[in-house]
């Protein structure tokens, strides 16, 4: 079965502290993996997708990168404003349709 | 644009209640969603439709249904509802299904 795991489950940070998240998926033949931000009582809202491994994508403070069985977000220097939780998703050729969420990382980054 | 809109915010139904949770985007999107979010757990999709007048079920439909007779509408129903459908609703669209989504607000649904 398609799975996808996140981790850390919740992560503090000092401002300007770097880290990464980690999303690790077991999905044969991958068609996209998306990174969302989710922030409490939203939706979540799209930061980037990764279709081959060796792929990166930018945005700010945030670097997503992918291999053939993990991606990262690289949060470099964090603000307060980028605590939220971040959500990774898969869709394989198996999937159908189907995007298969992780149960996300909590960030929080104390001023 | 909008983007996705939802209603309603929240709602609070009793045991055996019908409802529709209305869902709306303006991005003239073919495909759209409905997921399901639960605490601890990741969004559990329920239905999903790929364009007017075609929907298919996703990894948790018991309890519902959808329709989709136009490309910006997808209400969810919920026909004699359960505790278990306690949750928060997510609706989302996409230009096509290896693309990204694009998320509502949520409707928080209460079942007592």
């Amino acid at each position: 079965e398609d799975q996808v795991t996140q981790s850390p489950e919740a992560l503090r940070l000092q401002e300007g502290e770097s880290s990464s998240l980690n999303c690790s998926y077991t999905v044969s033949g991958l068609r996209g993996l998306f990174w969302y931000r989710q922030d409490p009582g939203k939706g979540p809202e799209f930061l980037f997708t990764l279709y081959s491994a060796g792929e990166e994508k930018e945005k700010e403070r945030l670097k997503a990168t992918l291999t053939k069985k993990e991606s990262f977000l690289h949060i470099t220097a964090p603000k307060p404003e980028d605590s939220a939780t971040y959500l990774c998703a898969v869709q394989g050729p198996n999937t159908g349709n189907q995007f298969y969420f992780g149960t996300g990382t909590s960030l929080t980054v104390i001023p | 644009n909008a983007g996705v809109t939802q209603t309603p915010k929240f709602r609070i139904l009793k045991i055996g209640q019908s409802m529709t949770l209305q869902c709306t985007q303006d991005m003239n999107h073919n495909y759209m969603y409905w997921y399901r979010q639960d605490p601890g757990m990741g969004l559990k999709l329920i239905y999903y439709s790929v364009g007017a007048g075609i929907t298919d079920k996703g990894e948790v439909p018991n309890g519902y249904n959808v329709s989709r007779s136009t490309t910006e509408d997808f209400p969810l129903r919920l026909e004699l509802a359960a505790p278990s459908q306690t949750s928060v609703y997510f609706c989302a669209s996409s230009t096509n299904r290896v693309r990204e989504q694009y998320f509502g607000p949520g409707t928080r649904l209460t079942v007592t």
